[in-house]
């Protein structure tokens, strides 16, 4: 089945260390992304990727680092530099980006927990 | 920023009444999408609206959207305990190209 795997589902880590997150797809997706959502928030976004080897930053894309190396994935790294780590994390993809007419594909996020 | 704002903020029912949540938005959209969020999930997509179209349905979910108010609303009927979630509306505002969401209306059914 197509879809998007995020892993792990909770991941705990001590302030000051850096983690990372990981996002693989299978829908042949050309653009991905990566938001945050806070309890009772909206989804923000940190940063997003229209293909290989490219990305943009988000709204909230201080203390964050992305890569796109493949077009499988799009792993996402919380630096110690970001200062309130501590949130769900959810990936999603969509065949273009630009215009709202793609619906994106969501993966069923990574709970970070940063004591 | 975020330019989609849903109205109520949560909403409890009792199952089979219909359930009804509204998104205001401030600038132009070319079209506006509908999410729902199991707790502790990711999004599901459920449908998408045009700027041109006025009303859309898909089994039990009716979505309307009147572009002259800036208002979009998301009506679910004969609702189910399985209806539970929270439903984000989101589009793309003004010129931007990044889809951007509502905070979400948190809807309870009751069996």
């Amino acid at each position: 089945d197509g879809g998007i795997t995020q892993s792990p589902k909770y991941l705990f880590r001590k302030e000051g260390q850096n983690v990372t997150l990981s996002c693989e797809q299978n829908l042949n997706h050309d653009a991905m992304y990566w938001y945050r959502q806070d309890p009772g928030q909206g989804l923000r976004l940190i940063y997003y990727s229209q293909i290989v080897n490219d990305f943009q930053k988000g709204d909230i894309a201080e203390g964050y680092s992305v890569s796109r190396e493949k077009k499988e994935s799009f792993p996402l790294t919380v630096t110690s530099a970001q200062k309130n780590p501590t949130a769900f994390y959810l990936c999603a993809s969509s065949p273009r980006t630009g215009g709202s007419s793609s619906p994106l594909h969501f993966g069923n996020g990574t709970r970070l927990t940063v004591t | 920023s975020q330019q989609g704002e849903e109205d109520p903020q949560a909403l409890s029912i009792q199952e089979g009444e219909n359930a009804t949540m509204n998104c205001s938005y401030k600038t132009s959209i070319n079209n506006l999408q509908w999410y729902r969020q199991n707790s502790g999930r990711g999004l599901v997509h459920l449908i998408l609206i045009r700027s041109n179209e006025r009303e859309k349905h898909s089994g039990r979910l009716r979505v309307t959207l009147d572009t002259s108010k800036k208002s979009s609303s998301l009506l679910i009927t004969a609702s189910r305990a399985a209806d539970t979630a929270s439903y984000f509306c989101a589009s793309i505002w003004g010129g931007s190209e990044k889809l951007v969401f509502g905070k979400g209306t948190k809807l309870t059914v009751n069996p």
